[in-house]
């Protein structure tokens, strides 16, 4: 089946810890995004990456890393420096390279609930 | 600055109703809008995109139209089922930088 895969379902961490959460994909697409969604809230763009070995801030990236070594893979660290790490996490892909990457849909996976207490 | 605004209050319909859902956007000038459905704890699930040189796109059940002088997206869901119920979310792109998501509306479909 194709498709995005996102490990675990749900995380705890302590406070001061990081997190690195899983993103897999095998749709073959070049774009990959990470989103939070907080309650209440419309999904807000953490980081993308159009194309492997390249990746772009989004709109609230601080206290966030990633790497895209590989096409199919796009882990996001959640740092320890994020003050506000508890939400929930969705990684999502499409089709199109470079900026046209936003004009197309969007699959997202099943998303990561973490808790940091 | 750029808004998206879709109503926060769930819309409460009957059976075999249509639901209609508003997308509201200013200061924006969208090349492309998108709407997702989303069901809670579970990723968002693409149902519909609209270029803003169309005005209706349908698929089975649904129908977006796209208004760039009002600035809004309506969705419409005919003969709807108690199974539509969720949250859905619409999207836009400008054509340059980012996918912006409103917040969503959640849609309860009663029997």
């Amino acid at each position: 089946d194709g498709g995005i895969t996102q490990s675990p379902k749900y995380l705890f961490r302590k406070e001061g810890q990081n997190v690195t959460l899983s993103c897999e994909q095998n749709l073959n697409h070049d774009a990959m995004y990470w989103y939070r969604q907080d309650p209440g809230q419309g999904l807000r763009l953490i980081y993308y990456s159009q194309i492997v070995n390249d990746f772009q801030k989004g709109d609230i990236a601080e206290g966030y890393s990633v790497s895209r070594e590989k096409k199919e893979s796009f882990p996001l660290t959640v740092t320890s420096a994020q003050k506000n790490p508890t939400a929930f996490y969705l990684c999502a892909s499409s089709t199109g390279q470079g900026p046209t990457s936003f004009s197309y849909e969007q699959y997202f996976g099943p998303g990561t609930r973490l808790t940091v207490t | 600055s750029q808004k998206i605004e879709q109503n926060s209050e769930a819309l409460n319909i009957q059976e075999g109703k249509t639901a209609t859902l508003t997308c509201n956007y200013t200061n924006y000038s969208p090349a492309y809008l998108q709407w997702y459905r989303q069901d809670p704890g579970r990723g968002p699930v693409f149902l519909l995109l609209i270029r803003e040189n169309e005005k209706e796109k349908r698929k089975e059940r649904l129908k977006v139209t796209f208004d760039t002088t009002l600035k809004q997206s309506l969705f419409h869901i005919t003969a709807s089922q108690p199974a539509d119920s969720a949250t859905y979310l619409c999207a836009l792109y400008p054509g340059y930088s980012t996918l912006t998501f409103g917040k969503g509306t959640m849609l309860l479909v009663s029997p």
